[in-house]
């Protein structure tokens, strides 16, 4: 499984676009590349899953370079409650267990 | 319709006890899974069900650890004489099909004094 890398923690204020990259240097063919939200004593929960280009949902955006080595988490106009940790995550459809880093820890300030 | 439930929502245990943590999944999602999430980082994966069947226990971290799920629905994970670095949260997750959207209840937290 491609091994990901995201930055600790970010900080933002309500309002601005919260743009969170994550490395991923050796996904594969096959590999997706999804991102799970997680607030505090509450399980994670899915964000957005994407192959490349652009995918948005109501939630956010996510940004793929042809290469697919890296994506970008596009959050726009962040509220207090999107504070939380925030994980980037690539692996096959054919798997079935999720691998985790330690996520991006974001913090919004009013 | 209602999400994943888990049971206790916190259980502080004895060292040396066993401990048995409930799984309630969405209805009818084939798979199930449950992850072990320490202070600070991210869930780990322990074990994996389709239905009624145990497809992946690679993630179980001693032989103390046993997860079920008898009936393909509700699933228990068991863990014996826990031991200090038992504690954590313990997620479960159900999806409708392996590798889709996994939809995660708000877990167990285990303090194992």
């Amino acid at each position: 499984l491609a091994k990901t890398t995201q930055p600790i923690s970010m900080d933002s204020y309500e309002g601005q676009e919260v743009n969170i990259t994550c490395s991923h240097n050796n996904i594969a063919t096959n590999d997706y590349i999804t991102w799970y939200q997680q607030f505090p004593s509450q399980g994670p929960r899915f964000i957005i899953q994407g192959y490349k280009t652009k995918v948005t949902n109501e939630v956010a955006s996510l940004f793929i370079p042809a290469d697919r080595k890296s994506s970008t988490l596009s959050l726009p106009r962040v509220s207090l409650s999107d504070t939380a940790v925030y994980y980037c995550l690539v692996g096959d459809q054919a798997g079935t267990a999720l691998i985790f880093g330690k996520g991006t820890t974001l913090s919004v300030s009013s | 319709g209602a999400g994943v439930s888990q049971s206790p929502r916190y259980k502080v245990a004895k060292r040396g006890q066993d401990v048995a943590l409930r799984c309630d999944p969405i209805s009818g999602h084939v798979s199930l899974f449950w992850y072990q999430q320490a202070l600070g980082q991210g869930p780990e994966f322990l074990t994996y069900f389709q239905n009624e069947a145990q497809l992946d226990k690679s993630g179980l971290p001693s032989d103390r650890f046993f997860a079920e799920r008898p009936e393909g629905s509700v699933s228990t994970l068991k863990i014996q004489r826990t031991q200090q670095e038992d504690s954590a949260v313990y997620l479960c997750a159900s999806s409708l099909v392996p590798r889709n959207e996994q939809f995660f209840g708000p877990g167990t937290r285990l303090t194992v004094l």
